[in-house]
């Protein structure tokens, strides 16, 4: 079936550093959100990237989106302490399920 | 305000004692499903269900049932719960069928089976 592989898994960063996400499809998209889950909290939508190519910004935050459709990336500039949590992305699969990839936990060095 | 609720939001039971987690969500959203959570894995959909009367089995159903007699609400059953089935929760739904939209999501329910 359809996967979505997202890497890595965990990243530590001091505060102030970039931070980088990943996202891999095994098959074309027709779009992919991205969430964000604070510590004990729920998934959030951050955003929603439908074009191929297509990039986003939210103040520090950069989404972009594949040519092919297959892949995504999540990029934070500067992070700070309320970037902390745990960064998702999730795409449509022909069966009207999303796909999740596994996440993408950072954490903020003290 | 617009929101998807869950209860409880923290259950402890005992192995084979039959328990409902409700979901009810307030934007007339066509789809709902449900989710666990477990440390490594993301997330993992347990049902979805596109609309009322309609149920589809996600990636993990065994042990659980659900059903949509109405638009806005999505019960989650464990008839039989096991300790396996000890997860964090959460509750679902999207405006859209095909999934084009957003996803709302509940603020879960964590349950530990004993």
């Amino acid at each position: 079936g359809q996967q979505v592989m997202q890497i890595p898994q965990y990243q530590h960063v001091q505060e102030g550093e970039d931070f980088t996400t990943y996202c891999n499809s095994s098959t074309t998209l027709s779009n992919i959100q991205w969430y964000k889950q604070r510590p004990g909290g729920h998934p959030v939508f951050l955003i929603q990237l439908v074009k191929s190519g297509e990039v986003k910004k939210q103040k520090r935050l950069t989404f972009q989106f594949g040519e092919a459709k297959k892949n995504s990336s999540l990029h934070i500039t500067a992070t700070q302490t309320t970037d902390v949590g745990t960064y998702f992305c999730a795409g449509p699969d022909s069966n009207y399920q999303l796909i999740w990839g596994a996440g993408t936990k950072l954490i903020i060095k003290p | 305000e617009a929101q998807v609720t869950q209860n409880p939001r923290y259950l402890i039971t005992v192995t084979g004692k039959k328990l409902t987690v409700t979901c009810s969500q307030n934007m007339n959203h066509e789809y709902m499903s449900w989710y666990r959570q477990d440390p490594g894995l993301g997330l993992r959909q347990i049902y979805y269900s596109m609309n009322v009367e309609v149920t589809d089995k996600g990636d993990v159903p065994e042990g659980y049932k659900v059903s949509r007699k109405e638009k806005r609400n999505f019960p989650l059953i464990l008839e039989s719960p096991s300790p396996n089935q000890t997860s964090l929760y959460f509750c679902a739904s999207s405006p859209r069928q095909d999934l084009q939209e957003t996803q709302y999501f509940g603020p879960g329910t964590r349950l530990l089976v004993l």
